[in-house]
């Protein structure tokens, strides 16, 4: 398997811009992460699914933020419109849940997101 | 979920020596995870160490937990400058199905 693969890598955009980050989860995992990183307030979770459906957003800072898992390949985690605070590096992990509660988290490369 | 603190935030040794940090947490768990992050990249799973083991090994890796404390220990035994990283721990009740969060880290440096 290629692993979680996101898109794009790199993005630069101006402020008030929509900004749309896509991820493939490994095949077969049932849960998928996003999460933010920045040097202020490390690696933050925003929201995660569990078999397409959202389980817990309540890391997801504000409605600006939105993240859709329409099928068990595929996600968006949108903002809109942009800020420049929200310039992080988002990245996206995926799981297969094993029994005993382990499991062990896949990362993308993330997208590095740069709002002007 | 609950996140762990890792010890020290920052640490430099020489190549061939030993890393040790260490994790802090606050209730109880089923199992703790590290990861590493190396420089632009995503984060990757080292090991997982149950609730009920004490010590674990993977390579030249070794890990303990001790539930009494709520902490564990990350060892890395001969460095290497490739081991030059970040590490997180992540403990948990339910694994990642409890979605799992992660402290600032500890940035391990080895010098040549």
């Amino acid at each position: 398997d290629a692993g979680v693969i996101q898109s794009p890598r790199h993005e630069v955009t101006e402020m008030g811009q929509e900004v749309t980050l896509r991820c493939k989860p490994i095949s077969g995992h049932d849960y998928l992460f996003w999460y933010r990183q920045t040097m202020m307030r490390g690696l933050e979770l925003l929201i995660y699914f569990n078999n397409n459906v959202p389980i817990d957003d309540s890391g997801m800072p504000e409605d600006r933020f939105s993240a859709k898992m329409p099928n068990a390949s595929f996600s968006t985690l949108k903002i809109q419109p942009s800020e420049p605070r929200d310039s992080a590096v988002y990245f996206c992990a995926s799981m297969a849940y094993g029994g005993a509660g382990t499991g062990e988290l896949f990362f993308g490369e993330g997208s590095r997101l740069t709002v002007l | 979920s609950q996140q762990g603190e890792e010890d020290p935030q920052a640490l430099s040794i020489q190549e061939g020596e030993n890393a040790t940090m260490n994790c802090s947490y606050k209730t109880s768990i089923n199992n703790l995870q590290w990861y590493r992050q190396n420089s632009g990249r995503g984060l990757v799973h080292l090991i997982l160490i149950r609730s009920n083991e004490r010590e674990k090994h993977s390579g030249r890796l070794r890990v303990t937990l001790d539930t009494s404390k709520k902490s564990s220990s990350l060892l890395i035994t001969a460095s290497r400058a490739a081991d030059t990283a970040s590490y997180f721990c992540a403990p948990s009740r339910g694994g990642g199905a409890d979605g799992l969060t992660f402290g600032k880290g500890t940035h391990l440096i080895i010098q040549p």
